[in-house]
């Protein structure tokens, strides 16, 4: 069972548009998602994160809006540049409980100049 | 400050052969992890360790074994490599092994078995 659905699977944006990546989980206990960006040939490393007591967390051109009547959440870049060419995890876990976390599939994201 | 650190980078084995990757970190935490990602399948736990001296199983752990050294170093084990194991091994580490502490990952070892 899948706990958290990434989508798309890929994703191309022209450099300066809005790349957007969805997901979507079950579990209702969840109370913490996090993304993590991944670049070519590097590990994963935590971008942004989200508590559900607020609807939207901004950190520069990143922005995470959660809705928690849909059990949705996803990652806006605003202004996307080349640099941002990555792919991008969500993720879900429960807070304060000993639960892994756990990850969407991955999103390919490919800003072109 | 190297964070975590794995090797070898990469490996090609043959089927049936064995070998162990390599993790350690030098952030003070006490939980770590091993995860494989395989196109299309994000990242699946295979191992980890809440602590030293301890270790579970993951979603994917058939196949593999695990040493947890010591509070620095954590290790991944193929007894007896086959082709379904080739992947990319991303070891990461945590303070404690809560689902929203921050998981520091290594840069990952590719692993290839013909």
């Amino acid at each position: 069972q899948q706990q958290v659905k990434q989508s798309p699977q890929s994703l191309i944006v022209q450099k300066g548009g809005i790349s957007i990546i969805n997901c979507a989980y079950e579990n209702t206990a969840f109370d913490y998602f996090p993304w993590y960006q991944q670049f070519p040939g590097k590990g994963p490393a935590l971008l942004i994160a989200i508590r559900p007591d607020v609807s939207e967390k901004k950190e520069g051109r990143f922005t995470i809006s959660f809705n928690k009547s849909a059990k949705q959440f996803s990652l806006h870049i605003m202004d996307s540049q080349p640099g941002d060419s990555a792919t991008y995890f969500c993720a879900a876990a429960k807070h304060g409980g000993s639960e892994k976390l756990v990850f969407g599939k991955g999103t390919k994201l490919t800003v072109n100049p | 400050n190297a964070g975590v650190t794995q090797t070898p980078k990469f490996q090609v084995l043959k089927t049936g052969q064995s070998m162990t990757l390599q993790c350690a970190q030098d952030m003070n935490h006490n939980s770590m992890y091993w995860y494989r990602q395989d196109p299309g399948m994000g990242l699946r736990l295979i191992y980890y360790s809440a602590s030293e001296g301890t270790t579970d199983k993951g979603e994917v752990p058939n196949g593999y074994n695990v040493s947890r050294l010591n509070k620095r170093e954590f290790s991944l084990r193929l007894e007896s490599a086959a082709p379904s194991q080739t992947s990319v091994y991303f070891c990461a580490s945590s303070v404690q092994a809560r689902g929203t502490d921050t998981q520091y990952f290594g840069p990952g070892t590719r692993l290839t078995v013909l």
